[in-house]
């Protein structure tokens, strides 16, 4: 069936250092994908997406990679900060209006 | 704008009670979703609607029911309270729907306890 799971639930870097945080998704339809940042409290945020038809895609400080040939998306922080701490959620989108969440990655960062 | 509220932030619930979670947007979205997360796991769709009047199942629609009468408002309603239904409930909206790789915008979450 469908799914997307994260090949690490807790991911701890000191501050300074970049993160990497990775993904994989067992729906090779799936054309879209989207990462998220949830604060401990509050709702998941959009961070940055991709689409099926790039492999690499930047924002400010983060970098998502898509790899489809092994189905693996993977989200990078630069120079990681303590704001950075939260609970990263990669979601697909496999068809029309649905969205599969991942379970999460916590994500501390020692100052 | 205030974007996406939801309220009450947080309920406890008997077994057998009902009660109705409120969501507004103010962003004039035409898609509105409701999500439950359960802990240590990523977010369920219950139910979505693609506007007014028209609302559809998600993956996990049982127990719930919803309501779409304005573009602003798309309420969850519990009838018969499970402690299954222990959770936090999001809220989001998108303008257009994810088929145009839309960006979902989401409420600060309802923390529901059955007990």
């Amino acid at each position: 069936g469908e799914s997307v799971g994260l090949h690490l639930p807790t991911l701890s870097v000191q501050e300074g250092d970049n993160s990497i945080i990775n993904c994989a998704y067992s729906n090779s339809a799936s054309d879209y994908f989207i990462w998220y940042k949830q604060e401990s409290g509050k709702g998941p945020q959009f961070i940055i997406d991709i689409r099926s038809n790039m492999d690499k895609r930047q924002g400010q400080r983060v970098t998502v990679l898509l790899n489809k040939t092994v189905k693996h998306l993977s989200l990078q922080i630069a120079a990681t900060q303590p704001g950075d701490s939260a609970v990263y959620f990669c979601a697909e989108k496999t068809s029309y209006d649905k969205v599969i969440f991942g379970p999460g990655t916590s994500l501390s960062v020692i100052p | 704008n205030a974007g996406v509220t939801q309220t009450p932030k947080f309920r406890i619930l008997k077994i057998g009670q009902s009660m109705t979670l409120q969501c507004t947007q103010d962003m004039n979205h035409n898609y509105m979703y409701w999500y439950r997360q359960d802990p240590g796991m990523g977010l369920k769709l219950i139910y979505y609607s693609v506007g007014a009047g028209i609302t559809d199942k998600g993956e996990v629609p049982n127990g719930y029911n919803v309501s779409r009468s304005t573009t602003e408002d798309f309420p969850l309603r519990l009838e018969l309270a499970a402690p299954s239904q222990t959770s936090v409930y999001f809220c989001a909206s998108s303008l257009n729907g994810l088929a145009g790789d839309d960006t979902q915008y989401f409420g600060p979450g309802t923390r529901l306890t059955v007990l």
